[in-house]
């Protein structure tokens, strides 16, 4: 596609469920990032994927979000045991290269109720 | 650890007024510093960026200088159009660990007709 795909662009899900995000990088872009956005607030990074493995995943809140991207393509952020304030817009990036301009998708508006 | 701060809004003015958006920055090494937009409805996009002191980025009529005694990223812009109307991100990243970038909590610009 010509940009970065984030699907579903809005979802709701109740306290305690599983969810996950997916994310359709550029093509051709090894770099991959996840950010979250809180309301009033600048992304804040969660992770970074190089190829297929996860060279920085130090800005994950907790051991109840992880994210995959077996081919180094698609990637999928998944939270598990959903709480209130995991309610916010995840947003997805990728680059050529990790010292080249990230594109971001348009976020999925993740609300917990 | 790295930070930015950038003035809070939101901000409102009339078409062809100057615009002048104060980014500031703590950072322990030399970062790379960013302009980010966000237009409603859209995604994140890179408006400009400085990769050292004394750079000015530009684009679209907006400019910013990258001052190292100042710790500071200043947007401004000599005549707005309603179409700039968005928010806008000051960011940075560092080059010791340039794969993540930390953004400002944004401010809103409304350009009236």
């Amino acid at each position: 596609g010509a940009g970065v795909s984030q699907t579903p662009s809005n979802k709701v899900t109740e306290k305690g469920k599983y969810v996950e995000l997916r994310c359709d990088p550029i093509s051709g872009h090894t770099a991959l990032y996840w950010y979250r956005q809180s309301l009033g607030q600048g992304p804040e990074f969660l992770i970074y994927f190089q190829g297929t493995g996860a060279a920085d995943d130090s800005g994950l809140p907790n051991d109840r979000f992880f994210a995959v991207r077996p081919e180094g393509s698609v990637s999928t952020l998944k939270i598990q045991r959903t709480e209130r304030g995991d309610s916010a817009v995840y947003l997805c990036a990728s680059s050529l290269r990790v010292d080249t301009e990230a594109f971001f998708g348009q976020g999925t508006r993740l609300t917990v109720v | 650890g790295d930070s930015v701060t950038q003035m809070e809004g939101p901000v409102t003015l009339s078409e062809e007024a100057f615009l002048t958006i104060n980014c500031t920055y703590t950072a322990t090494g030399y970062p790379s510093l960013f302009w980010y937009v966000q237009y409603p409805g859209e995604g994140l996009q890179l408006l400009l960026k400085a990769t050292k002191a004394d750079d000015k980025g530009s684009n679209k009529g907006f400019e910013a200088t990258y001052r190292k005694e100042t710790t500071s990223f200043h947007l401004e812009k000599g005549s707005v159009q309603v179409s700039d109307s968005a928010v806008y991100f000051c960011a940075l990243s560092d080059w010791t660990s340039y794969d993540k970038v930390i953004f400002g909590p944004g401010t809103s610009l409304s350009v009236i007709p």
